[in-house]
């Protein structure tokens, strides 16, 4: 069964302070991971994505990295801001039957103090 | 260029009762799928539309049934709502098989 865990399940921080955020999946086969924010009552979007053979993507503050041996990805998030208040969600994409289809972990929640 | 809508943004329904959802896709996608996300969970994946069929399945019940029309927008319909069925219903639109989803805003079902 394909599986996406994600940790901490929450984190407090102060603004400007630096975080990280956890992703261990069990998916296969392997297509792409994702990365989205996700605000209280919304729709997630998304802030990275890396194939295989990437092991970083940056998207402003947000730099994700990846290690496809150990099933491993990563979020960092530099100098934090208030508006960085939400749930962070992994996601794993596969392939099968020519369909793309997503597997999604429960998402790390963030809370930003002034 | 709107992006993904659902409607209604936000539901009470009571047990046994049925409700439908509706989405309509970014312009120019073609595929609809359709999560559930309990509260302080992740999105589960429910199924996917694309010409007008259903293309893949999530684990959910045959309570859960969709449809897709000819203009590419979708309806979600659950029979006999349980309490469990409260929760954010997620509708996320692509073009063909690409990976990239977008999301909608979501309709918050509660079932009392």
């Amino acid at each position: 069964k394909n599986q996406v865990e994600q940790s901490p399940q929450s984190l407090i921080i102060l603004e400007g302070k630096n975080c990280t955020l956890q992703c261990n999946y069990t998916v296969s086969p392997f297509s792409n991971l994702r990365w989205y924010k996700q605000d209280t009552g919304r729709g997630p979007v998304s802030l990275t994505i890396m194939t295989f053979s990437e092991n970083t993507k940056s998207n402003g503050r947000y730099t994700a990295t990846l290690d496809a041996d150990t099933k491993q990805s990563s979020l960092h998030i530099t100098a934090s801001q208030l508006s960085d208040s939400a749930s962070y969600i992994c996601v794993v994409g596969s392939r099968t039957g020519g369909s793309y289809i997503p597997t999604f972990g429960r998402g790390t929640s963030l809370i930003v103090h002034p | 260029d709107a992006g993904v809508t659902q409607s209604p943004t936000h539901l009470i329904k009571t047990r046994g009762q049925q409700v439908t959802l509706r989405c309509s896709p970014k312009s120019g996608h073609d595929t609809v799928s359709w999560y559930q996300q309990a509260l302080g969970q992740g999105p589960q994946f429910i199924f996917q539309y694309y010409e007008e069929e259903e293309r893949q399945r999530g684990n959910f019940p045959d309570r859960f049934s969709g449809h897709q029309f000819p203009n590419y927008s979708s309806e979600l319909n659950v029979n006999a709502l349980l309490l469990g069925d409260s929760a954010l219903y997620l509708c996320a639109s692509s073009l063909g098989s690409t990976e990239t989803q977008y999301f909608g805003p979501g309709t918050r079902l509660l079932v009392l």
